[in-house]
């Protein structure tokens, strides 16, 4: 079963729109923690956040936004005011405590921006 | 701190023949990862390394593909006899080695197998 699905395959918006990426996960364990990272059309993997299972506090970065729900085991990332700098494939990734620094990737989400 | 170090960052070859890629890890990170990144399969974990110790290489695809750390500042993925197949973006990425810490990823190298 996957763990970790992102099941907007490709989003386009308009330059200055706002949007939000959406991340859904699965584990057993208590004690885990969830990331985002950004690939630019460059190809580097970006680390953007991580957050751990027992901080369920929003975290805003600029224009930067996550919010993460333990209820509905969901992690989503918002970009408010969209650049076309901010076109990249994005991933969200899950590890968990039982199985140490093993990383489990979605399959991520391509976002275009318009300018 | 240069960050993680990929080397080449892109390798043409013909099927059958030897290829191997390089890592440099963040100075003082104890865990390095392989992965390797195609259209259709996305981001796959091949192999890791905890404290140059092999701890799970069960991605690793099959016998053609093999990963050594000698020591704390390097790392290779070998891959003999290549394939077409094989063609993909392989990244290695690195923490401090402390149970679930942020994984840093080097630039990629690119492989072409004709």
């Amino acid at each position: 079963a996957q763990k970790v699905t992102q099941a907007q395959t490709e989003i386009s918006v308009v330059e200055k729109e706002d949007v939000t990426l959406d991340c859904v996960y699965e584990t057993r364990d208590t004690t885990y923690y969830l990331f985002w990272y950004k690939q630019p059309p460059s190809g580097e993997l970006v680390f953007l956040i991580r957050r751990n299972s027992f901080d369920e506090q929003n975290e805003i970065s600029g224009r930067y936004s996550w919010n993460f729900q333990k209820s509905t085991s969901s992690f989503n990332f918002t970009i408010t005011a969209s650049q076309v700098v901010d076109s990249a494939v994005y991933f969200c990734a899950l590890s968990e405590a039982s199985t140490g620094n093993q990383f489990y990737f979605g399959t991520g989400t391509s976002l275009t921006v318009i300018p | 701190d240069a960050g993680v170090i990929q080397s080449p960052r892109h390798e043409v070859t013909e099927m059958g023949q030897e290829v191997t890629l390089r890592c440099k890890p963040i100075s003082g990170h104890n865990s390095l990862f392989w992965y390797r990144q195609t259209m259709m399969r996305g981001l796959e974990l091949l192999i890791y390394f905890n404290n140059n110790v092999p701890i799970d290489d069960s991605g690793m695809p099959e016998d053609r593909f093999s990963a050594k750390m000698p020591n704390a500042s390097f790392s290779t993925l070998k891959i003999q006899p290549s394939e077409p197949r094989d063609s993909a973006v392989y990244f290695c990425a690195t923490t401090p080695g402390l149970p679930i810490e942020t994984q840093y990823f080097g630039p990629g190298t690119r492989l072409l197998v004709l």
